[in-house]
């Protein structure tokens, strides 16, 4: 079955202890990116990766961190969480041709991940 | 100005109704349109994917994209109880640097009655 896997799929934890979510996809795609989602905000984009070794910022990304060392991984790093990163977190992916002028595919999303930090 | 506007609700409607759900937008990039339906507790999944203007059908499903107006729609007939659920509108635009990064409005939540 195609899918995201996204863990933990909630955590709370406090203010400076460093943590990690994991993403996995078994689709063989290029494209994966992590946004999280706030009531009254909508869904924003973290960061992205458009392919092995290739990331770059989305709309929000100050206090996180990602790599991207294997396709089919691409997990979200809170280096020293925050209270305002208590958040619903999603990590989708697509394939992408490669090229800028390339056709968009629509992207294909985890369950979320559930981040309360204290 | 949010660059994609949507109208969070929520909307309550009678089993069988017709629904109307709508987004605008500033950005004449965007391209590219999609209708993601989103369960609670659960990740956005895509409904409809359309490109630059014009009328797309899947069972009873039709996306509407009207780009001179900026102007994008989701039109759900007979709905079901099981369409429940809030619907966010997304867009992204060709060429960019990120032909990935979507836009999202805000979500509308929907309540189909029996």
């Amino acid at each position: 079955e195609a899918q995201v896997t996204q863990n933990p799929r909630y955590l709370i934890t406090v203010t400076g202890k460093k943590l990690t979510v994991t993403c996995s996809q078994n689709m063989n795609h290029e494209y994966m990116s992590w946004y999280r989602q706030d009531p009254g905000l909508g869904l924003r984009q973290i960061y992205y990766s458009m392919n092995v070794e290739v990331t770059d910022k989305g709309d929000v990304p100050e206090g996180y961190k990602v790599s991207r060392k294997e396709k089919r991984n691409f997990p979200l790093i809170l280096e020293s969480p925050s209270p305002n990163q208590t958040s619903l977190y999603f990590c989708a992916s697509s394939s992408w041709t490669g090229r800028v002028s390339g056709s968009n595919q629509p992207q294909h999303f985890g369950d979320g991940t559930r981040l309360s930090i204290l | 100005q949010k660059e994609v506007e949507q109208d969070p609700g929520p909307l309550s409607v009678p089993e069988g109704a017709i629904v109307s759900l709508n987004c605008t937008y500033s950005n004449s990039a965007f391209q590219y349109f999609m209708w993601y339906r989103q369960y609670s507790r659960k990740g956005p999944e895509l409904l409809m994917y359309t490109y630059s203007s014009g009328n797309k059908e899947d069972g009873r499903f039709t996306a509407q994209v009207d780009k001179s107006s900026k102007y994008i729609s989701l039109f759900i007939r007979d709905s079901q109880p099981s369409d429940s659920a809030t619907y966010l509108c997304a867009m992204s635009a060709r060429g960019s640097s990120n032909t990935g990064k979507l836009i999202f409005g805000q979500g509308t939540t929907l309540q189909v009655k029996p």
